[in-house]
């Protein structure tokens, strides 16, 4: 069965730096794309970025790029998705999500979602 | 603005069929597959609807979905009240070399 477990609930303060993980199970990790989806309080899905474990090739929307890392690490079959300085704005529901076929595709299995709060 | 657009709600009653509506362009919906996605309050969303009009096992063959040019739609027949959720369309767009999603339609069973 293809699970992706997201790490836990963070609280941070304006500045600080955060690392969140999502470990992929049941399926080859490194085969597929794995992404990044934010949903802001009360509002839709936004897609930030994709990342293919195999070989780390990325890509960002113009919108995240420069604002976030995303990372992989296929021996331990976890990607990550970090900030280097959170801002009040990054206050949001973080979603990973394994593409479907490739990288011209959509989702099919997504993790639980992490929550980030940051607020002074 | 998101960049495909849907209707914010929509609404029917139990046993009715709804239909909620996603357009875009010719560099996302119109050469690319649409997805649909359900999410409930609290909780991730998940596939519905891969390919235009695929289902993934498990999902009821009440849910269906179409593609036409720069549109699609997914369509709910004899509604239930568990399917009071918000549905979100997707795509690949071509022109910003990632996927677009829909503001999301929120629909309530009355």
């Amino acid at each position: 069965e293809v699970e992706l477990v997201q790490s836990g609930a963070e609280v941070k303060k304006p500045g600080e730096s955060l690392k969140i993980s999502c470990k992929g199970s049941g399926y080859s990790f490194d085969s597929y794309w794995i992404g990044w989806v934010r949903q802001m309080p009360g509002k839709g899905l936004e897609w930030m970025g994709i990342i293919y474990p195999g070989d780390s090739d990325t890509t960002y929307s113009p919108s995240f790029q420069g604002q976030v890392t995303i990372s992989a690490d296929k021996s331990i079959s976890t990607a990550y998705l970090q900030w280097s300085s959170l801002k009040a704005s990054d206050t949001a529901m973080y979603y990973c999500a394994r593409l479907l076929s490739g990288r011209y595709s959509s989702f099919d299995y997504w993790g639980q979602g992490t929550l980030v709060t940051v607020s002074s | 603005q998101s960049v495909l657009t849907q209707p914010p709600s929509a609404s029917g009653t139990p046993g009715q069929r709804v239909t909620i509506s996603c357009s875009g362009s010719s560099s996302n919906i119109g050469s690319n597959f649409v997805y649909w996605y359900q999410q409930f309050p609290g909780a991730a969303p998940t596939l519905l609807i891969y390919r235009n009009n695929e289902r993934p096992s498990g999902v009821p063959d009440r849910f269906s979905a179409s593609k036409s040019a720069t549109s699609a739609s997914l369509s709910i027949s004899g509604l239930r009240s568990e399917d009071e959720a918000d549905y979100y369309c997707a795509a690949w767009d071509d022109s910003l070399s990632g996927v677009v999603f829909g503001g999301g339609t929120k629909l309530t069973v009355l």
